[in-house]
């Protein structure tokens, strides 16, 4: 299947700081990407729906000006947590949309002290 | 809206025998249906998946699914449970019908432990 990668897969930072995690459809071009949030024990949470080329459609609730939202190529998208807080600690997986399937990367883990 | 339910958070089951993993779906169009596992720290892997044709869908390490249309149901199943198969299991599905269309819908994921 489909491979998708996404970078780092664990970080720490410090409150007030930026981070910027990456998404890659490594063999495949993928017009849509999405990115979930999973806190501990719960199912994913969709944030936003990223299109390449235009802005990110975010979930209600989801913050865009704190989770901001980069499809710069049909095989990359960023999520870039701003001004981190320790309850942004979470884990974050996107996943890439290959025609009738989504393919996922393996989640990033974030944790702001 | 689309919508999933696993209604069991956990299921236990000795090793060597069948295990069911419970989902139900509700949808305005046709479904496709999915199940994913997760092992700890890890992103989510395919395990089948339905999208048309036969009702029942056989995929990775042995597992298989049954579409039931008239229960709305898409339950997960495999003959010989292995200690390895220890994981949590998402069932998703999505709607090929109206906005949104192409968004996955996830269940709350059911916990499944095989006791050795």
């Amino acid at each position: 299947g489909a491979v998708v990668s996404q970078h780092p897969s664990r970080v720490i930072c410090k409150s007030g700081t930026s981070v910027k995690i990456e998404c890659r459809s490594l063999d495949f071009q993928a017009t849509t990407m999405f990115w979930y949030r999973q806190f501990p024990k719960k199912s994913l949470m969709l944030m936003a729906t990223s299109n390449e080329g235009s802005k990110a459609t975010y979930e209600q609730g989801v913050e865009k000006d704190k989770f901001l939202i980069n499809h710069a190529s049909l095989t990359l998208s960023t999520l870039t947590v701003t001004s981190a807080h320790p309850e942004d600690s979470s884990f974050y997986i996107c996943s890439a949309d290959d025609i009738n399937e989504q393919y996922f990367g393996p989640g990033t883990r974030l944790t702001v002290t | 809206a689309q919508s999933v339910a696993q209604p069991e958070d956990q299921v236990n089951v000795a090793e060597g025998n069948p295990l069911t993993v419970k989902c139900t779906y509700s949808v305005s169009g046709n479904p496709y249906l999915f199940w994913y596992v997760q092992y700890p720290n890890r992103g989510l892997q395919f395990l089948l998946k339905y999208i048309t044709g036969d009702n029942l869908v056989k995929g990775s390490y042995g597992f298989e699914a049954e579409f039931n249309k008239s229960q709305t149901s898409f339950h997960l199943k495999k003959p010989s449970a292995l200690v390895s198969d220890s994981a949590l299991y998402f069932c998703a599905v999505r709607d090929t019908h109206g906005a949104g269309s192409y968004q996955l819908t996830f269940g709350k994921g059911t916990k499944l432990s095989v006791i050795p």
